[in-house]
Formats: structure tokens, C-alpha cells, sequence
């Protein structure tokens, strides 16, 4: 079965530094992996996604991921973080050799302070 | 412009007073699904659809009632709401099959934020 952990409920950063929120994920197949932001009072917004190829990928507002697949891991990462960029964080994955499913990480709250 | 649309965003409502949210997408997605997020229980899956007549439970079906019946449109029927329904809602859809079509993610809708008193 597949599932996807987020260990920090919170993540607390200074602006200007750099931001990690964790993922690992676990699937009986190839993962495709996804990382989807939700401001308050908003809906779930995409942020990048990882299919194939490259470890490193880079999407909206300066994020990026890197993929490990010996680690199953698939961390957000910024180099230095916005005030603005204090959000619910969701990670999820869905399995190619799974159903249609995804199955999205509980979350965790990003706070930027400035 | 591609999109999942939500109606309302806002709905406050008495127990026991059926009601309907609908969700349309104009990306002829196959794959529609619901979802209900509160407080520190992050999204769970109430319903799914595969296709046009095609739908599956998710986690937490109770209560709720879906149906399928053209292939943008997914309602979201709580035929008896109770005060545990109260939650923020979201539909999305999706492109299915096999391979990398998988990898296209979902297109949210804004949500539904449901009172039930």
C-alpha cells in the first residue's frame, strides 16, 4: 500500500535562510510525487512534481525537490525563505503500479518570520 | 482556462437539511475525487470516480452519497448533514490510466467551507 509521511507538524524558519520541509513516501511501485501548497484560506495550489529523470526538481516561487530513491525521500527545499512563503504544505504520491489514488502527507505548517 | 469549480464556497446550513456541492472540471479528466480537510487530520478522501458511473468509496464515506453522472460533473450529497460534517471540502480531477499519465497531479477546486448547526 502506499503512504506518505511529513515527521514535522511545524517547520520555523528566518527569513532570508534556507527551508527544508521533509517527505518519504513509501509505494510497491514507481512513485510519482507531488508537492501542492495551501495559503490560508485558499485552495491546494501545485508546486512541482517529480515523473522521472532528473533527482532535482524545480517549480513555482524559487521551490525545488530533490528525489532519493534509496532514502524514499523527496524533501522541499528553498535557498532562502519569504515571510510570504508561510503555508500548509502537502506532499503526496501516486504509485504506477497502484491504483488511481493519490495519497497526500497530513502536512506541515510553514512559518517564515521575518 | 482549465479549472475544477466549486459551488458555494461558503454554506452554513441546519442538521438534518439535505444538500448538494457541486464540482465540474472542464479538463475531461477522468479521475474526479473529494476530499475533506480539518485540523490536524489533513485531507482525507471521502469518494472517488473513475469514470462516467464509476465510483468508489475513499476513507471516509459516511454520510455522504456522490454521484456520476457526466463526466465533468461530480456533486457531493450529504442527504442528513450533521454538526461532524462542518469541515472545508475539496474536489479535484485528474487524467487517468496507465504510465506516466499518472504523473499529471491534481487540479484543485477553492473548496467548500460547510457549517453544519
Amino acid at each position: 500500500a502506499q503512504s506518505v509521511a511529513q515527521p514535522e507538524d511545524q517547520v520555523n524558519v528566518a527569513e532570508g535562510n534556507p527551508l527544508t520541509v521533509k517527505c518519504t513516501y513509501s509505494v510497491s511501485g514507481n512513485p510519482y510525487l507531488f508537492w501542492y501548497v495551501q495559503y490560508p484560506n485558499r485552495g491546494l495550489q501545485f508546486l512541482l512534481k517529480y515523473i522521472t529523470g532528473d533527482n532535482l526538481v524545480k517549480g513555482s516561487y524559487g521551490f525545488e525537490a530533490e528525489f532519493n530513491k534509496s532514502q524514499t525521500s523527496f524533501h522541499l527545499k528553498k535557498p532562502s525563505a519569504l515571510v510570504s512563503d508561510s503555508a500548509l504544505y502537502f506532499c503526496a504520491v501516486r504509485d504506477d503500479n497502484y491504483g488511481q489514488n493519490f495519497v497526500f502527507g497530513p502536512g506541515t505548517r510553514l512559518s517564515v518570520l521575518p | 482556462e482549465a479549472q475544477v469549480t466549486q459551488n458555494p464556497r461558503y454554506l452554513i446550513t441546519v442538521t438534518g437539511k439535505k444538500l448538494t456541492v457541486t464540482c465540474s472540471q472542464n479538463m475531461n479528466h477522468e479521475y474526479m475525487s473529494w476530499y475533506r480537510q480539518d485540523p490536524g487530520l489533513g485531507l482525507r478522501q471521502i469518494y472517488y470516480s473513475m469514470n462516467v458511473e464509476v465510483t468508489d468509496k475513499g476513507d471516509v464515506p459516511e454520510g455522504y452519497k456522490v454521484s456520476r453522472k457526466e463526466k465533468r460533473n461530480f456533486p457531493l450529497i450529504l442527504e442528513s448533514p450533521s454538526p461532524n460534517q462542518t469541515s472545508l471540502y475539496f474536489c479535484a480531477s485528474s487524467p487517468a490510466g496507465q504510465g506516466t499519465i499518472r504523473g499529471y497531479g491534481y487540479t484543485f477546486g477553492s473548496g467548500t467551507r460547510l457549517t453544519v448547526v
